[in-house]
């Protein structure tokens, strides 16, 4: 089994700080992890991914995310805020061994103030 | 690039009545899926298909049927409206990989059931 958690449902920070977005999961065999936004009144988009190589995984629009296997996490950071970083953001775990049908966290909204 | 099409992109249908949400990709990807989308719930899977002539049910199936006659079309359907499954649809599709391979997204059916 496969679960994902998003600790948080919404985030506030203020332009120019450090966006920190936390997603733990729990995967009986190595996960593949992935993070998505979305925009208002779009589909997802896929941010970043990790898939078994470099632990720190570098994505769009100047995210990055750190698998850490003793913390089985895969929190998403941004070290300065945008205004055109508000969205929502999910985190989403599949597997090769278990199931490859990926299991989606709640999301987290980000909200940027200026 | 069309990547995932979704059609319609809004709907108000009273309930009883039934209706089918069209899904078409262009990425010739052997997956297919039919999330749904409410607030605070994330994204649930409805239906999937692993590749042409094959559905699968998934996390929230009652109420929906599925088809998947030409790989590149993804059909759900909806028998007797309710007004529970007001939501927001999304289609996704993803390359075949065992896990590894990110869904691309359409842009989501809006549906309000009177």
């Amino acid at each position: 089994a496969q679960s994902v958690t998003q600790l948080g449902s919404h985030v506030s920070v203020s332009e120019g700080a450090l966006v920190l977005l936390r997603c733990n999961y729990s995967s009986s065999v190595p996960p593949y992890l992935f993070w998505y936004v979305q925009y208002p009144n779009q589909g997802l988009q896929l941010l970043l991914k990790y898939t078994s190589a470099a632990t720190l995984v570098k994505g769009i629009n100047g995210f990055e995310a750190e698998f850490k296997k003793s913390e089985t996490s895969f929190h998403l950071t941004k070290p300065s805020a945008h205004m055109s970083d508000a969205a929502e953001y999910f985190c989403a775990v599949s597997s090769s061994g278990g199931s490859y049908i990926p299991t989606f966290g709640r999301g987290t909204s980000l909200i940027v103030h200026p | 690039n069309a990547g995932v099409t979704q059609t319609p992109k809004f709907r108000v249908l009273k309930t009883g009545q039934s209706m089918t949400l069209l899904c078409a990709q262009d990425m010739n990807h052997e997956y297919m899926y039919w999330y749904r989308q409410d607030p605070g719930m994330g994204l649930r899977l409805i239906h999937y298909s692993v590749g042409e002539g094959t559905t699968a049910k998934g996390e929230v199936p009652d109420g929906y049927n599925v088809s998947r006659l030409k790989k590149q079309n993804f059909l759900l359907g909806l028998e007797s409206a309710a007004p529970s499954q007001t939501s927001v649809y999304f289609c996704a599709s993803s390359g075949q990989g065992a896990g590894n391979q990110p869904q691309h997204f359409g842009d989501g059916t809006r549906l309000s059931i009177l």
